[in-house]
């Protein structure tokens, strides 16, 4: 596609539940990011992926934190019993070989609410 | 730990003045430092960069001045217009790390 797209847009879910964050980079792009960004702060690194592989999870918080990238393309980000302080806007971008000189293209987020 | 310290967090800037955001950064490994424009309802947007082996790089409005020894940078925006009115964003990392730092966030806001 022309630009990284993320869905949902707008996720609202009980404390405590299941959710799965998608993210489809753009065509041809190995490099696959996720970040999340609290109300009025900068992105926080999540998680890395080179590939299919995450080549750094350094960032994931916790354990209920998990992400996938099966064939090397779409990711998707699953949190497990969530909690309010999850709420947040969560970012994937995605860069054509990683290096970060080339800039990385942004989604526009996904908005997840825990209430 | 805070290792890119942002400000100011908002500036009203008159249309045709120049915007001015300082960033401070702690790890001295740094050495790839962006910035990012992102508007409400949009992933940030990259602006412009600088490796540290160079004091000023400049695109078109937007120029980007490093002091090394400081461990400092600004973005200046000159000629600033209504339509750079976002929230602006400085970042650093290590080319090898995969990672970007970002700063807090700055609103800029640019009267007509």
């Amino acid at each position: 596609g022309a630009g990284v797209s993320q869905t949902p847009s707008n996720k609202v879910t009980e404390k405590g539940k299941y959710v799965e964050l998608r993210c489809d980079p753009i065509s041809g792009h190995t490099a696959l990011y996720w970040y999340r960004q609290s109300l009025g702060q900068g992105p926080e690194f999540l998680i890395y992926f080179q590939g299919t592989g995450a080549a750094d999870d350094s960032g994931l918080p916790n354990d209920r934190f998990f992400a996938v990238r099966p064939e090397g393309s779409v990711s998707t980000l699953k949190i497990q019993r969530t909690e309010r302080g999850d709420s947040a806007v969560y970012l994937c971008a995605s860069s054509l070989t990683g290096r970060l000189n080339y800039g990385y293209t942004f989604g526009s987020g996904t908005r997840l609410t825990v209430v | 730990q805070q290792q890119v310290k942002q400000s100011p967090q908002s500036l009203i800037v008159q249309k045709g003045g120049i915007s001015i955001i300082n960033c401070a950064y702690e790890n001295t490994a740094f050495d790839y430092f962006p910035w990012y424009q992102q508007f409400p309802g949009k992933g940030p947007a990259l602006l412009i960069a600088i490796r540290p082996d160079v004091s000023e790089k400049k695109e078109g409005r937007f120029t980007i001045s490093f002091n090394k020894s400081a461990k400092q940078f600004s973005l200046h925006i000159m000629d600033s217009q209504p339509g750079d009115s976002a929230t602006y964003f400085c970042a650093a990392s290590t080319m090898g790390a995969q990672k970007l730092v970002f700063g807090q966030g700055t609103r800029l806001t640019i009267n007509p």
